[in-house]
């Protein structure tokens, strides 16, 4: 079975311009969770989806927006790029709304804001 | 808000002996999960181990044992006969099944080092 997939591994932009990062869950997995890892800090809640909708965010501004497919895959997107958005970026995916156990994370997307 | 903390920032253990992982959390939810996950330096966050706040029995999985003790809630990661592979980050993390929200808290991490 093939476990989380992000793309791509890694992306370097410059300030002020978009990144579009992607996730495919697991296979029957319908809840997609976007987490922040700066540099030398945990992991950061940024967003949550499932069956296509956003249920939850993090302490994020709007410009961190995302969207789940009818596929269940997802989309993060990171307008207006500053340099503290510096980070890896994983993708998690869980049963739904029903799942009490563990999140499976993707490899990440390492971002580089220049 | 639930907070969860990791006191050692760095462990060193030799190899094929046990380790111990501190990890305490805070929530004022009855129903929540403890999880432990393992990154090491590619990345990738591992999923290890489980244990649900109405668990009696202290979940285990091949090496890894969780130390869950509620009334203290701490959730501490056992390994046993460590290897080489072991070395990597490893963090606790809580998720309250109560309040709707299914994103998990981290804790900031401990780096596990063993040494041959």
């Amino acid at each position: 079975e093939a476990g989380v997939t992000q793309s791509p591994t890694h992306l370097i932009k410059t300030r002020g311009q978009q990144a579009t990062l992607r996730c495919s869950p697991i296979s029957g997995h319908t809840s997609v969770y976007w987490y922040q890892q700066a540099l030398g800090l945990g992991l950061q809640f940024l967003l949550w989806y499932d069956e296509g909708e956003e249920r939850n965010r993090g302490n994020f501004p709007p410009r961190f927006s995302g969207r789940q497919f009818p596929n269940y895959s997802s989309e993060l997107n990171v307008n207006a790029l500053e340099l503290e958005d510096s980070a890896l970026y994983l993708c998690a995916s869980s049963l739904g709304l029903a799942g009490a156990y563990g999140q499976y994370f993707g490899p990440g997307t390492r971002l580089t804001v220049l | 808000a639930q907070k969860i903390t990791q006191t050692q920032p760095g462990m060193f253990v030799q190899e094929k002996e046990a380790v111990t992982l501190d990890c305490t959390y805070d929530t004022s939810d009855q129903s929540y999960g403890l999880f432990w996950y393992k990154q090491p330096s590619s990345g990738e966050m591992i999923f290890l181990i489980y244990q649900g706040s109405y668990d009696e029995q202290n979940a285990t999985e091949g090496r890894y044992s969780l130390n869950f003790q509620k009334a203290r809630k701490s959730a501490n990661l056992v390994i046993s006969a460590s290897q080489l592979g072991d070395s990597a980050m490893y963090f606790c993390a809580m998720r309250e099944r109560g309040t709707g929200r299914r994103a998990l808290t981290f804790g900031s991490g401990t780096r596990l080092q063993v040494q041959p």
